[in-house]
């Protein structure tokens, strides 16, 4: 199994800009996690879909930040316009919808705002 | 998350000595996860407890749930270089969502 995908790795953008980052979850896996994590805040949960749905997304910080689930292989977080105190590791992870199962995470995207 | 608390922050050991790692909750646990994540790389996970009492091992790792104090323990045992790395624990807090929110993390260097 390839495990939790995103991209890009590494993201250098300025202030201002659309930022796009993507996620293509495990196969078979019905439930998709956005998380950020900075020094300051730890590991915070943005957004969670089931079955592409969002069903959670209070975390989101602000109307910046966007996320999507057209299909069930694909996800994509959108921050527009990017700010300075966007910049952090999103992780995306993802899992089967049960009991008891772990989240997968990817490896991460690490954003800079310049 | 401050609903997670993990102690300690820090911890720096001389290769072959044990060490634990707490994590306690000031609310109720459905699940209390464990991972780990070395740096610029994301979170492996490690194993998940449910029932209280419950105490499960990977390698020279062994993770055991306190369901009266809400509170879990990592242990590891002769500690080696490859131990290091960030140890963050996390919450199901509904039961059946698979929504987990984390501790702030307790980094681990191990001396050689």
């Amino acid at each position: 199994d390839a495990g939790v995908i995103q991209s890009p790795r590494h993201e250098v953008t300025e202030m201002g800009q659309e930022v796009t980052l993507r996620c293509k979850p495990i196969s078979g896996h019905n439930s998709l996690f956005w998380y950020r994590q900075t020094m300051m805040r730890g590991l915070e949960l943005l957004i969670y879909f089931n079955n592409n749905v969002p069903i959670d997304d209070s975390g989101m910080p602000e109307d910046r930040f966007s996320a999507k689930m057209p299909n069930a292989s694909f996800s994509t977080l959108k921050i527009q316009p990017s700010e300075p105190r966007d910049s952090a590791v999103y992780f995306c992870a993802s899992s089967l919808r049960q009991e008891n199962s772990p989240l997968h995470f990817g490896n991460g995207t690490r954003l800079t705002v310049t | 998350s401050q609903e997670l608390e993990q102690s300690p922050q820090s911890l720096i050991v001389q290769e072959g000595k044990n060490l634990t790692i707490n994590c306690t909750s000031s609310k109720t646990l459905y699940g209390l996860y464990w991972y780990k994540q070395k740096y610029g790389e994301g979170l492996i996970f490690l194993m998940m407890l449910q029932k209280g009492g419950e105490e499960k091992s990977h390698e020279k790792i062994t993770a055991k749930l306190d369901e009266k104090k809400q509170q879990s323990s990592l242990h590891i045992t002769a500690s080696q270089p490859s131990h290091a790395g960030i140890y963050l624990c996390g919450a199901d807090r509904t039961g059946n969502t698979g929504k987990l929110i984390f501790g702030q993390g307790t980094t681990l260097q191990v001396k050689p």
